[in-house]
């Protein structure tokens, strides 16, 4: 089974400044996809941002990217330029290619300050 | 509009009643997933259904039966309740392919049971 590690259990961060989110995974595959959903208080569970395990490139979407780093098994999520409805919690998830099941982390709570 | 919906979206009952959750996505997709969120905000698989089939079965009590009436409908039937399946419950859905995994998730059932 695959460990999805989200060390930091809360974060905060100033509006307009910049945040970082660790991720750690344990796997043994080569293939697979990481995620970092967002939950915000309505309770929905939010797409933020994908990286697929064979492209070196980092994804980037608008203020979120992030730094994947393979060999280290980390998958980090920086949020730039924070604004206040960035308030939420983020969970990384894990799923192997062709298994069709997200293993998520134990989520990191960010909440930006104004 | 809404892509991925559940009914209800709130859920009290007693202890050994049984309850039904209902699932629909108009994505097109053909994989729709029931995720169970704990007190914690700890997030795990329970079912994924593929084409009407069963093709994900995590360790969950054989009280809990997922049916899959079509491609867009998935529903979680849930016998005898106990106080423990007081979560929130998320439908999600993705497409059975693996370039387009993403998996899209429904707004959640808060369901508490006295």
């Amino acid at each position: 089974a695959q460990t999805v590690t989200q060390s930091q259990p809360e974060m905060s961060v100033q509006e307009a400044e910049t945040v970082t989110l660790s991720c750690t995974y344990d796997t043994s595959e080569n293939n697979y996809y990481l995620f970092w959903y967002k939950q915000p208080p309505s309770r929905q569970m939010i797409l933020v941002i994908r990286q697929e395990a064979y492209k070196q490139q980092n994804a980037t979407e608008n203020r979120f990217s992030v730094n994947f780093q393979k060999a280290a098994k980390s998958f980090s999520l920086k949020i730039s330029d924070s604004q206040l409805g960035d308030t939420a919690m983020y969970f990384c998830a894990f799923m192997k290619r062709d298994d069709y099941k997200l293993s998520f982390g134990a989520g990191t709570t960010v909440t930006v300050r104004a | 509009d809404t892509a991925v919906s559940q009914t209800p979206k709130y859920l009290v009952t007693q202890m050994g009643n049984d309850k039904s959750i209902k699932c629909e996505q108009n994505l097109g997709h053909d994989t729709m997933y029931w995720y169970k969120q704990d007190s914690k905000k700890f997030l795990k698989i329970m079912f994924s259904y593929n084409n009407k089939e069963l093709i994900i079965n995590e360790t969950v009590p054989n009280r809990f039966s997922p049916k899959s009436p079509d491609k867009a409908h998935l529903n979680l039937h849930i016998n005898s309740l106990e106080l423990g399946d007081s979560a929130v419950y998320f439908c999600a859905s993705s497409q059975w392919d693996p370039t387009k995994e993403t998996q899209y998730f429904g707004p959640g059932t808060r369901l508490l049971v006295l």
